[in-house]
């Protein structure tokens, strides 16, 4: 089975731009979710996708934003950028809740810049 | 709120050696699981080892293992005949059962020395 994709990989943006980072799961998987990694926070919540529809949500301003489509293929939009967007953004499937496992696959990640 | 504490920045090993890394969790929930995960210079996590909490025998894979003491809330990885490959950054992870928010800690980065 292929992995988890994210694309772009790397991406240098404007302060006051938005952007939008994709993420394919693994075939099959239905959860998607977002995670920002910083070296000062390190790692965080961002949302969380099933069936098209936002289940959970962390600590973040109305700025990040995300959905899911019908093939579970996930994005994310950051409106507005700050300096302190630019971090590490990982997505991670699962079998959703009915896997019973909660194992989450990460994708390598796309690296945004904010200048 | 649940919190997971790894207290060790950095650690090293020898090839071939032993390592232990630390971790501990904070959670007033019965149902959860947690896991190990690595994170080499490449940034892709890789899931190492998940342990449930309802089961006391503690989880292995292969070189990997984990000691699990419930009641302590405490979660170590011990790495056995520890590679090369092995070094990178490791984090210690919590989610509570009917959610897929993982919460992690801040990580230990594992020097493997030859």
């Amino acid at each position: 089975k292929a992995g988890v994709t994210q694309t772009p990989r790397y991406l240098i943006k404007t302060r006051g731009q938005q952007v939008t980072l994709s993420c394919s799961p693994i075939s099959g998987h239905r959860s998607v979710s977002w995670y920002q990694q910083t070296p000062g926070q390190g790692l965080q919540f961002l949302f969380e996708y099933f069936s098209e529809t936002q289940r959970n949500k962390g600590n973040f301003p109305g700025r990040f934003s995300g959905r899911q489509f019908s093939n579970s293929r996930s994005e994310m939009n950051v409106s507005t950028l700050e300096l302190g967007d630019s971090a590490l953004y990982l997505c991670a499937s699962s079998g959703g809740l009915a896997s019973s496992s909660y194992e989450q696959y990460f994708g390598p990640g796309t690296r945004l810049t904010v200048t | 709120a649940q919190t997971v504490t790894q207290s060790q920045p950095e650690m090293s090993v020898q090839e071939a050696e032993t390592v232990t890394l630390s971790c501990t969790y904070d959670t007033s929930e019965s149902d959860y699981y947690l896991f190990w995960y690595k994170q080499p210079p490449s940034r892709q996590m890789i899931l190492v080892i998940r342990q449930e909490a309802y089961k006391q025998q503690n989880a292995t894979e292969n070189r990997f293992s984990v000691n699990f003491q419930k009641a302590a809330k405490s979660f170590s990885l011990k790495i056995s005949d520890s590679q090369l490959g092995d070094a990178a950054m490791y984090f210690c992870a919590y989610v509570k059962g009917g959610s897929e928010k993982l919460v992690f800690g801040k990580g230990t980065k594992l020097t493997v020395n030859p």
